[in-house]
């Protein structure tokens, strides 16, 4: 089956510094992926689309220029949160959409726990 | 009103026994149906998908969509304890490749 890394699995730093994420394919290419944002005993929330080459789309209610998100190649997505803060802790998950020609999905990531002390 | 219901659990049951997972949802929008199981601290990974309505089965699971209800299902027979996680249901109006909408997640405890 189709594999999806994520990078660190966890990380703790502390207020105000920034956090990069790294989110891959391993075998195969994606030309988009997704990031998502999980509180505790939540489900997963949509934050933004990752198309390869071009800019994220991101939900609302997600500020961008603390969420970036660069797409820069077909098996490498990245999210960093700048000037992070306690409350953006939470479980950070990624998805690449694999094309299938027919039935798309999406094979999601092990997941990073961000703690912001 | 989320767009998507799920109760949240948990929910114990013992081994063998018939599982019932349920979310209604209030898109009608949405053609595809996704089930997704998440263990503890990783990330999803999908069971099953159902395009519109009907049933759909896969070994010791099957999935059932009543579109007019706005209403999904998934059973699990003869359950495990390493059936034990989280399942989530998720939709989309496109296929599972597009934006996908999840339920809150159901935890599932299979007892020895």
């Amino acid at each position: 089956g189709a594999v999806v890394s994520q990078h660190p699995s966890r990380v703790i730093c502390k207020s105000g510094t920034s956090v990069k994420i790294e989110c891959r394919s391993l075998d195969f290419q994606a030309t988009t992926m997704f990031w998502y944002r999980q509180f505790p005993k939540q489900s997963l929330m949509l934050m933004a689309t990752s198309n390869e080459g071009s800019k994220a789309t991101y939900e609302q209610g997600v500020e961008k220029d603390k969420f970036l998100i660069n797409h820069a190649s077909l098996t490498l997505s990245t999210l960093t949160v700048t000037s992070a803060h306690p409350e953006d802790s939470s479980f950070y998950i990624c998805s690449a959409r694999r094309d299938r020609g027919g039935f798309d999905e999406q094979y999601f990531g092990p997941g990073t726990r961000l703690t912001v002390t | 009103q989320k767009e998507v219901e799920q109760d949240p659990g948990p929910l114990s049951v013992p081994e063998g026994a018939i599982v019932s997972l349920n979310c209604t949802y209030s898109n009608s929008a949405f053609q595809y149906f996704m089930w997704y199981r998440q263990y503890s601290r990783k990330g999803p990974e999908l069971l099953m998908y159902t395009y519109s309505s009907g049933n759909k089965e896969d070994g010791r699971f099957t999935a059932q969509v009543d579109k007019s209800s706005k209403y999904i299902s998934l059973f699990i027979r003869d359950s495990q304890p390493s059936d034990s996680a989280t399942y989530l249901c998720a939709m989309s109006e496109g296929n599972a490749g597009n934006m996908l909408t999840f339920g809150g997640g159901t935890r599932l405890m299979v007892k020895p």
